[in-house]
């Protein structure tokens, strides 16, 4: 069975740019996570998608960062525009469900870097 | 809120050595689950093994095993026969059932000398 995909796996944009990050879910899996992770650090929840709802999104910049996720499969992430303090690496995950005994399953990450 | 402490930012080990991985945390739930992932330079995140709090038993796969001390709020993560390919950032994390997001310590880089 696949596991998360994510794409791109690298990008690099200068400042003020768009970008988009795209994460394809393991198949029947309903809830799926962006996380943001800065160098050194553990991941951070950005956004949580129950099927096509956004159920937490409090840690969303929402002046420049922007998810959505049609049809409760794929997700895109957007940032427009990018900032030099938005280089990290982004990580989609997926999961059965939200209860405590459903496992996280994490993508590859895309490596932003803003210069 | 919640927070989880890796106070260790790197460790190293002989290979086919043990070693122990620190984390406490916390939290006024009672009820949560408690994980421990491996991120390799690759950075896909794989988890290596959980926690019931509920469950008193410590839990345990192959080479790895954890020790799990409620009260305390620790959960330290002790690998055995330590191989090159255990070398990665090890992250200590927590997942309370109310936020159905993981809360993440700052990771471990575990290095491992053949």
């Amino acid at each position: 069975e696949a596991g998360v995909v994510q794409s791109p796996r690298y990008k690099i944009i200068e400042k003020k740019q768009p970008v988009a990050f795209w994460c394809n879910p393991i198949s029947g899996h309903n809830t799926l996570y962006w996380y943001l992770q800065n160098l050194g650090q553990g991941p951070e929840l950005l956004i949580r998608y129950e099927n096509e709802e956004a159920v937490d999104d409090s840690q969303l910049p929402k002046d420049r960062f922007s998810a959505e996720r049609l049809k409760g499969v794929d997700s895109t992430l957007k940032i427009q525009p990018a900032e030099l303090g938005d280089s990290a690496v982004y990580l989609c995950a997926s999961s059965l469900g939200r209860g405590l005994s459903y496992e996280q399953y994490f993508g590859p990450g895309t490596r932003l870097t803003v210069t | 809120a919640q927070t989880v402490t890796q106070s260790q930012p790197e460790m190293s080990v002989q290979e086919a050595e043990t070693v122990t991985l620190s984390c406490t945390y916390d939290t006024s739930e009672s009820d949560y689950y408690l994980f421990w992932y491996k991120q390799p330079p690759s950075r896909q995140m794989i988890l290596v093994i959980r926690q019931e709090a509920y469950k008193q038993q410590n839990a345990t796969e192959n080479r790895f095993s954890v020790n799990f001390q409620k009260a305390a709020k620790s959960f330290s993560l002790k690998i055995s026969d330590s191989q090159l390919g255990d070398a990665a950032m090890y992250f200590c994390a927590y997942l309370a059932d109310q936020g159905g997001k993981l809360i993440f310590g700052q990771g471990t880089e575990l290095s491992v000398k053949p």
